[in-house]
């Protein structure tokens, strides 16, 4: 079966670092996506890992591990506007671009 | 300025009724998707579309149904036969999979469907 699994809320304080992680089970691996989600809003793309490794975008940066199913996004300095939803979708094998998500983690910044 | 228009924003469903939900896109991309998010659930996939007049069903297309007639539009029907319509549905495009690579998919705004 196809298994995303990520927190479902975490809390974190403003100008600190939080890490959001996600483990996936799927039956193919064809890259993996980070989105945000602000509440009633479009998901926005923020990463994307398909090599085993660390990308990194200003304050954000995503890790990935294949071999172990697990990837990481990292948020630095977090500023109050960071409080949103965060999405892992990974990519199937199939060639058709459909994206398994995972439930979501909130993210709460406190000031 | 290129992107994903859903309309409406908010819609509400009587009993028995069928709705149409529309998802137009100036991106020209060939793929595009729905979804269904619940409450605190992530994203489940209902209908994608790879091509012009070609569709495939995704994990929850009961009771839903769609069309790509243009490149530029993909509209889904929540049918009376879907009983638990209530719900945010999310449009999205991408280029077409064998060279997305990199590429993500880009989401409309949304719509919020209800029932009366």
């Amino acid at each position: 079966g196809q298994n995303i699994d990520q927190p479902t809320e975490m809390t974190a304080t403003e100008g600190a670092i939080v890490q959001i992680n996600c483990t996936y089970q799927t039956s193919g691996f064809n890259g993996l996506f980070w989105y945000q989600q602000h509440a009633g809003e479009a998901p926005t793309f923020l990463s994307y890992n398909v090599l085993d490794g660390l990308e990194e975008k200003g304050r954000f940066s995503s890790f990935l591990s294949r071999s172990k199913g697990y990837s990481y996004l990292l948020l630095k300095e977090l500023q109050m506007k960071d409080s949103a939803s965060y999405l892992c979708a990974v990519r199937d094998m199939s060639n058709t671009g459909k994206l398994i998500f995972g439930q979501g983690t909130t993210l709460q910044v406190k000031p | 300025d290129g992107g994903i228009t859903q309309s409406p924003k908010y819609l509400f469903r009587k009993e028995g009724q069928n709705v149409t939900l529309s998802c137009e896109q100036n991106l020209n991309h060939d793929a595009m998707y729905w979804y269904r998010q619940d409450p605190g659930q992530g994203l489940r996939l209902i209908y994608y579309s790879q091509i012009v007049n070609d569709f495939q069903k995704g994990d929850i297309a009961e009771g839903y149904s769609v069309s790509r007639e243009k490149k530029e539009s993909f509209p889904l029907t929540v049918t009376s036969a879907q009983k638990n319509p209530t719900a945010f549905y999310l449009c999205a495009s991408s280029i077409p999979p064998q060279g997305a690579g990199n590429q993500p998919q880009h989401f409309g705004d949304g719509t919020r469907l209800s029932i009366l």
